[in-house]
C-alpha cells in the first residue's frame, strides 16, 4: 500500500532523445506527486511536482503525465541533453504530510553526446 | 550559507563507537527529516521534527537517536552500529509539516565498519 514502484532501473538514451520514467502507486491517499533529480555527490533537488486534479505538468523540456484511473505517473524528458544525466526518484504523499515522501527506487540516467 | 547543510560530509566508524550527523538550515523552515538512502532501494523516511517535536519515527532501531534543539538543528546520534547500516544519511527540511516541497542536503556518508 505504501510503496511507488519505479521503472525502469536505468535508462540510456542519446542527446536529443526522448526519456519516459514510469511510476505506480497504490494508496489512494497520495495526492502529491513530486520528482526529483539527485547528482552524484548531491541531495535530491524537486524537479516538478504534480496534484491529481491535472492530467498533465510541463516545465521546459520536463513534463508529468498522470493518470488518476490507473495509479500511475510518468516523467517525460525531452531533447535529453548530457546535463539531464542524473538519478531521478518519483515520490508520493499525502498532502498533509508534507515531507513525509514515499520514494521510488530510482532510475539513473545516462544521456549520451 | 544557505539552504541545508550537513555536516561530515563523510564518516567512518567502528561498530562500538558514537558519533552524530549534524544538520542545519538556513531556510527559515519548521519541519525536519532525516532519510536513508542505500544502494538499490529507495529513500527512507527515519525521523520526522515538526517545530523541535518529533511526529513521526518510522520503526527505526534504537541505535539511532535524533535530536532536535531548535528549528535550524537536527542531529542524529549513531551508537552501536551495525555495516548493513552503512548508508547515506539525507536532512530534509520543509516550511511546514503540511507543505510538500522538501530541501535536501548533501548527506553524510557513512561507512560501519
Amino acid at each position: 500500500q505504501q510503496q511507488v514502484k519505479q521503472s525502469p532501473q536505468s535508462l540510456i538514451v542519446q542527446k536529443g532523445g526522448f526519456s519516459i520514467i514510469n511510476c505506480a502507486y497504490e494508496n489512494t491517499a497520495f495526492d502529491y506527486f513530486p520528482w526529483y533529480q539527485q547528482f552524484p555527490g548531491k541531495g535530491p533537488a524537486l524537479l516538478i511536482a504534480i496534484r491529481p486534479d491535472v492530467s498533465e505538468k510541463k516545465e521546459g523540456r520536463f513534463t508529468i503525465s498522470f493518470n488518476k484511473s490507473a495509479k500511475q505517473f510518468s516523467l517525460h524528458i525531452m531533447d535529453s541533453q548530457p546535463g539531464d544525466s542524473a538519478t531521478y526518484f518519483c515520490a508520493a504523499t499525502p498532502y498533509n504530510q508534507g515531507g513525509k515522501l514515499i520514494f521510488g527506487q530510482g532510475t539513473e540516467l545516462s544521456v549520451k553526446p | 550559507e544557505t539552504g541545508v547543510t550537513q555536516t561530515p560530509r563523510h564518516l567512518v566508524m567502528g561498530m562500538t563507537n558514537k558519533k552524530s550527523l549534524k544538520c542545519e538550515q538556513h531556510l527559515g523552515h519548521n519541519a525536519m527529516y532525516w532519510y536513508k538512502q542505500s544502494a538499490k532501494k529507495p529513500l527512507e523516511l527515519m525521523f520526522v521534527y515538526s517545530l523541535e517535536e518529533r511526529v513521526e519515527n518510522n520503526s527505526v532501531p534504537s541505535r539511532f537517536s535524533p535530536e532536535c534543539p531548535n528549528s535550524s538543528h537536527l542531529f542524529l546520534h549513531l551508537h552501536t552500529l551495525q555495516p548493513e547500516d552503512s548508508a547515506l544519511y539525507l536532512c530534509a527540511s520543509s516550511q511546514e509539516y503540511v507543505n510538500t516541497e522538501a530541501f535536501f542536503g548533501q548527506g553524510t556518508r557513512l561507512t560501519v565498519v
